[in-house]
């Protein structure tokens, strides 16, 4: 069975600090995707990321896929109110579904 | 109106009630998806239709009966609930199987 896990679960910190956030897996994935969700809505899709060890950005957002195509990273640089929300990350996995991480809650205080 | 939209919003329903979702997608896309959400725990895929054809159903109890009438539409019949099976019921669609998926904003469920 495939399974992501993100870390932490939860974060909470003020306006202006940087962040990093955590997919982990001992499988590989084709390609996983980051999507945000803010509350009484659906996710929203942020990032693909395909290629081992690739890395992108999304104005203050750094996404990077593990060289194995087994972990990613999301890096947010002074953080804002606006981040707020739960950041999900989906694998694409080996029977034809994406496998989903719990996801990480993320308060930015004012 | 535009991407997934969804009906009701808020459902709150007696454990003998029978009650239905709905989802409608204006993105033209082929794959539809029935999702639960609850705390602290990875979206669970429920159904997942491909031009209009059912290709999974995960282990979902029978309570809960999918119906896509056409490939803009999908619905979630839900009879005798749990009250377990409050969550947040998510309806999205893709062009295609792990492309990119767009999301409505869920349907809150409660069941008393």
């Amino acid at each position: 069975t495939q399974l992501l896990e993100q870390s932490p679960q939860f974060l909470s910190i003020q306006e202006g600090e940087n962040l990093t956030v955590y997919c982990n897996s001992s499988s590989v994935f084709s390609s996983l995707q980051w999507y945000r969700q803010e509350p009484g809505e659906g996710p929203v899709l942020l990032v693909t990321v395909v290629t081992g060890g690739e890395v992108k950005k999304l104005k203050r957002l750094t996404f990077q896929f593990g060289d194995a195509r087994k972990d990613s990273s999301l890096h947010i640089t002074a953080a804002q109110p606006g981040d707020t929300g739960l950041y999900l990350c989906a694998g694409a996995g080996s029977n034809y579904q994406l496998i989903w991480g719990a996801g990480t809650k993320l308060i930015i205080k004012p | 109106e535009t991407g997934v939209t969804q009906t009701p919003r808020h459902l709150v329903m007696g454990m003998t009630n029978k009650k239905s979702l709905k989802c409608e997608q204006h993105l033209g896309h082929n794959a539809m998806y029935w999702y639960k959400q609850s705390a602290k725990k990875p979206l669970e895929l429920m159904f997942v239709y491909n031009f209009k054809e059912q290709t999974e159903n995960n282990s979902v109890p029978s309570r809960f009966s999918p119906e896509c009438p056409n490939s803009s539409h999908l619905f979630l019949h839900l009879h005798t609930l749990q009250p377990e099976d409050s969550a947040l019921y998510l309806c999205a669609s893709s062009q295609e199987r792990l492309r990119e998926q767009f999301f409505g904003p869920g349907t809150r469920l409660t069941v008393l």
